[in-house]
Protein backbone atom coordinates (compact mmCIF):
# COMPACT_ATOMS: atom_id res chain seq x y z
CA UNK A 1 0.00 0.00 0.00
CA UNK A 2 1.36 3.77 -0.62
CA UNK A 3 1.70 5.50 2.39
CA UNK A 4 1.42 9.22 2.14
CA UNK A 5 2.23 10.56 5.99
CA UNK A 6 2.15 14.61 7.01
CA UNK A 7 4.48 15.56 10.00
CA UNK A 8 1.49 17.04 12.15
CA UNK A 9 -2.25 16.54 12.41
CA UNK A 10 -3.05 19.95 14.23
CA UNK A 11 -0.67 22.67 14.21
CA UNK A 12 -1.26 26.07 15.38
CA UNK A 13 0.72 29.22 14.49
CA UNK A 14 1.26 32.44 15.34
CA UNK A 15 1.03 35.58 12.63
CA UNK A 16 4.27 36.14 11.42
CA UNK A 17 5.37 32.79 12.47
CA UNK A 18 7.55 30.57 9.71
CA UNK A 19 5.82 27.68 9.48
CA UNK A 20 7.04 24.14 8.50
CA UNK A 21 5.00 21.13 6.82
CA UNK A 22 6.74 18.15 6.10
CA UNK A 23 5.23 15.31 3.77
CA UNK A 24 6.96 12.14 3.13
CA UNK A 25 6.14 9.25 0.60
CA UNK A 26 7.34 5.66 0.75
CA UNK A 27 6.81 4.32 -3.33
CA UNK A 28 9.31 6.23 -4.71
CA UNK A 29 6.94 8.55 -6.64
CA UNK A 30 8.28 11.15 -8.86
CA UNK A 31 5.36 13.68 -8.55
CA UNK A 32 4.33 15.15 -5.23
CA UNK A 33 1.95 18.12 -4.76
CA UNK A 34 0.44 20.13 -2.34
CA UNK A 35 -3.30 21.72 -2.12
CA UNK A 36 -4.91 23.14 0.42
CA UNK A 37 -8.38 22.81 0.90
CA UNK A 38 -11.06 25.36 2.39
CA UNK A 39 -14.96 25.30 2.61
CA UNK A 40 -16.90 26.35 -0.50
CA UNK A 41 -13.13 26.48 -2.21
CA UNK A 42 -12.62 23.22 -2.91
CA UNK A 43 -8.97 21.81 -3.42
CA UNK A 44 -6.62 24.36 -4.85
CA UNK A 45 -2.95 23.43 -6.16
CA UNK A 46 -0.47 24.82 -4.31
CA UNK A 47 2.87 23.81 -5.62
CA UNK A 48 4.00 20.43 -6.77
CA UNK A 49 7.60 18.69 -7.70
CA UNK A 50 8.27 15.98 -10.54
CA UNK A 51 11.74 15.33 -9.45
CA UNK A 52 14.19 16.44 -6.51
CA UNK A 53 14.93 19.87 -6.51
CA UNK A 54 12.48 20.67 -9.48
CA UNK A 55 9.13 22.37 -8.14
CA UNK A 56 6.30 24.18 -10.26
CA UNK A 57 4.06 26.99 -9.39
CA UNK A 58 0.44 25.84 -8.79
CA UNK A 59 -3.09 27.79 -9.17
CA UNK A 60 -2.13 29.70 -5.37
CA UNK A 61 1.35 29.86 -4.57
CA UNK A 62 1.31 33.63 -3.50
CA UNK A 63 2.71 33.66 0.34
CA UNK A 64 4.24 29.83 -0.06
CA UNK A 65 7.40 28.13 -0.91
CA UNK A 66 8.55 24.35 -1.36
CA UNK A 67 11.61 22.16 -0.60
CA UNK A 68 12.65 19.08 -2.17
CA UNK A 69 16.12 18.05 -1.15
CA UNK A 70 15.31 14.16 -1.46
CA UNK A 71 12.80 12.14 -3.50
CA UNK A 72 10.62 11.13 -0.66
CA UNK A 73 10.22 13.82 1.06
CA UNK A 74 8.57 16.93 -0.16
CA UNK A 75 8.29 20.64 2.34
CA UNK A 76 5.86 23.26 2.23
CA UNK A 77 7.18 26.29 3.59
CA UNK A 78 5.17 29.67 4.93
CA UNK A 79 7.60 32.37 5.23
CA UNK A 80 5.83 34.20 7.50
CA UNK A 81 2.26 33.01 8.97
CA UNK A 82 -1.18 34.91 8.24
CA UNK A 83 -4.26 34.30 9.22
CA UNK A 84 -5.93 33.91 5.38
CA UNK A 85 -3.11 30.52 5.32
CA UNK A 86 -5.76 28.97 8.13
CA UNK A 87 -6.50 26.07 5.83
CA UNK A 88 -6.52 22.32 5.64
CA UNK A 89 -3.05 21.17 3.85
CA UNK A 90 -3.15 18.27 1.75
CA UNK A 91 -0.51 16.81 -0.06
CA UNK A 92 -0.01 13.98 -2.35
CA UNK A 93 1.81 12.15 -4.84
CA UNK A 94 1.81 9.84 -7.74
CA UNK A 95 3.73 8.33 -10.11
CA UNK A 96 5.26 10.25 -13.35
CA UNK A 97 2.85 10.50 -16.41
CA UNK A 98 -0.75 11.11 -16.61
CA UNK A 99 -1.61 7.66 -16.36
CA UNK A 100 -1.68 7.13 -12.53
CA UNK A 101 -3.58 8.06 -9.46
CA UNK A 102 -2.60 10.71 -6.79
CA UNK A 103 -2.55 9.20 -3.19
CA UNK A 104 -3.51 11.66 -0.59
CA UNK A 105 -1.95 11.71 2.97
CA UNK A 106 -4.12 12.18 6.08
CA UNK A 107 -3.88 16.31 6.02
CA UNK A 108 -2.82 19.25 8.38
CA UNK A 109 -5.15 21.38 9.87
CA UNK A 110 -3.14 24.77 10.16
CA UNK A 111 -5.01 27.38 12.20
CA UNK A 112 -3.50 30.84 12.52
CA UNK A 113 -3.88 33.50 15.39
CA UNK B 1 -10.21 26.95 -17.94
CA UNK B 2 -11.04 23.48 -17.12
CA UNK B 3 -13.96 23.48 -13.93
CA UNK B 4 -15.63 20.89 -12.49
CA UNK B 5 -19.19 20.63 -10.79
CA UNK B 6 -20.48 18.04 -8.92
CA UNK B 7 -24.34 17.91 -8.65
CA UNK B 8 -25.92 17.69 -6.00
CA UNK B 9 -23.98 19.18 -3.35
CA UNK B 10 -25.56 17.08 -0.50
CA UNK B 11 -27.74 13.75 -0.56
CA UNK B 12 -28.99 12.14 2.38
CA UNK B 13 -30.59 8.67 1.38
CA UNK B 14 -32.01 5.64 3.91
CA UNK B 15 -29.46 2.42 4.01
CA UNK B 16 -29.78 0.13 1.29
CA UNK B 17 -30.66 2.49 -1.64
CA UNK B 18 -28.70 2.42 -4.55
CA UNK B 19 -27.74 6.01 -5.52
CA UNK B 20 -26.29 8.17 -8.16
CA UNK B 21 -23.31 10.83 -7.71
CA UNK B 22 -22.63 13.19 -10.87
CA UNK B 23 -19.56 15.20 -12.14
CA UNK B 24 -19.43 17.09 -15.71
CA UNK B 25 -16.50 19.14 -16.51
CA UNK B 26 -16.07 21.81 -18.92
CA UNK B 27 -12.90 20.78 -21.26
CA UNK B 28 -12.93 16.90 -22.44
CA UNK B 29 -9.72 16.65 -23.37
CA UNK B 30 -9.34 15.11 -20.22
CA UNK B 31 -6.26 12.26 -20.06
CA UNK B 32 -8.55 10.52 -17.02
CA UNK B 33 -10.94 11.22 -13.83
CA UNK B 34 -10.45 9.95 -10.41
CA UNK B 35 -12.99 9.81 -7.77
CA UNK B 36 -12.32 9.96 -4.00
CA UNK B 37 -13.61 9.51 -1.03
CA UNK B 38 -13.03 12.32 2.25
CA UNK B 39 -13.77 11.28 6.00
CA UNK B 40 -14.75 14.66 7.90
CA UNK B 41 -11.29 16.09 8.78
CA UNK B 42 -9.44 13.60 6.96
CA UNK B 43 -7.37 12.99 3.75
CA UNK B 44 -8.70 11.78 0.04
CA UNK B 45 -9.06 8.05 -0.63
CA UNK B 46 -8.32 7.31 -3.99
CA UNK B 47 -11.60 5.00 -5.30
CA UNK B 48 -11.58 4.77 -8.45
CA UNK B 49 -9.41 5.82 -11.95
CA UNK B 50 -11.33 5.77 -15.33
CA UNK B 51 -8.82 6.59 -18.27
CA UNK B 52 -10.40 8.76 -21.36
CA UNK B 53 -10.27 5.29 -23.11
CA UNK B 54 -12.52 3.58 -20.43
CA UNK B 55 -15.84 4.13 -20.44
CA UNK B 56 -16.01 2.47 -16.71
CA UNK B 57 -14.54 0.98 -13.83
CA UNK B 58 -15.61 -1.34 -10.72
CA UNK B 59 -14.98 -1.94 -7.45
CA UNK B 60 -16.81 -3.49 -5.20
CA UNK B 61 -20.34 -1.68 -4.87
CA UNK B 62 -19.19 0.98 -6.75
CA UNK B 63 -19.09 1.49 -10.41
CA UNK B 64 -18.20 4.92 -12.39
CA UNK B 65 -18.75 5.54 -15.51
CA UNK B 66 -16.96 8.09 -18.28
CA UNK B 67 -18.31 9.86 -21.14
CA UNK B 68 -15.67 12.27 -22.45
CA UNK B 69 -17.51 13.92 -24.77
CA UNK B 70 -20.12 15.11 -23.38
CA UNK B 71 -18.30 15.92 -19.75
CA UNK B 72 -20.05 13.67 -17.79
CA UNK B 73 -18.50 11.08 -15.09
CA UNK B 74 -21.41 9.36 -12.22
CA UNK B 75 -20.23 7.17 -9.39
CA UNK B 76 -23.06 4.83 -8.75
CA UNK B 77 -23.27 3.14 -5.64
CA UNK B 78 -25.02 -0.14 -5.06
CA UNK B 79 -26.77 -0.57 -1.49
CA UNK B 80 -25.69 1.87 0.47
CA UNK B 81 -24.82 1.37 3.85
CA UNK B 82 -23.75 3.67 6.58
CA UNK B 83 -19.94 3.42 6.70
CA UNK B 84 -20.24 4.94 2.75
CA UNK B 85 -21.45 8.48 4.53
CA UNK B 86 -18.36 11.21 3.80
CA UNK B 87 -17.82 13.57 0.68
CA UNK B 88 -17.13 12.10 -2.34
CA UNK B 89 -15.04 14.28 -4.78
CA UNK B 90 -14.17 13.96 -8.38
CA UNK B 91 -11.28 15.26 -10.19
CA UNK B 92 -10.40 15.26 -13.70
CA UNK B 93 -6.41 15.28 -14.95
CA UNK B 94 -5.22 17.59 -18.11
CA UNK B 95 -2.03 18.40 -19.34
CA UNK B 96 -0.51 20.97 -17.62
CA UNK B 97 2.82 21.20 -19.45
CA UNK B 98 6.49 19.49 -20.16
CA UNK B 99 5.68 16.30 -18.85
CA UNK B 100 3.22 17.39 -16.35
CA UNK B 101 -0.48 16.57 -15.48
CA UNK B 102 -2.52 18.17 -12.74
CA UNK B 103 -6.08 17.30 -11.30
CA UNK B 104 -8.62 20.13 -11.55
CA UNK B 105 -11.21 18.81 -8.18
CA UNK B 106 -14.87 19.52 -8.07
CA UNK B 107 -16.24 20.58 -4.63
CA UNK B 108 -17.66 17.18 -3.85
CA UNK B 109 -21.18 15.89 -3.00
CA UNK B 110 -21.69 15.09 0.77
CA UNK B 111 -23.34 12.19 0.99
CA UNK B 112 -25.63 10.96 4.38
CA UNK B 113 -26.79 7.54 4.70
CA UNK B 114 -29.50 6.82 7.48
CA UNK B 115 -29.36 3.66 9.01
Amino acid sequence: DVKVTQSSRYLVKRTGEKVFLECVQDMDHENMFWYRQDPGLGLRLIYFSYDVKMKEKGDIPEGYSVSREKKERFSLILESASTNQTSMYLCASSLQGARYEQYFGPGTRLTVT
Amino acid sequence: KQEVTQIPAALSVPEGENLVLNCSFTDSAIYNLQWFRQDPGKGLTSLLLIQSSQREQTSGRLNASLDKSSGRSTLYIAASQPGDSATYLCAVRLYSGGSNYKLTFGKGTLLTVNP
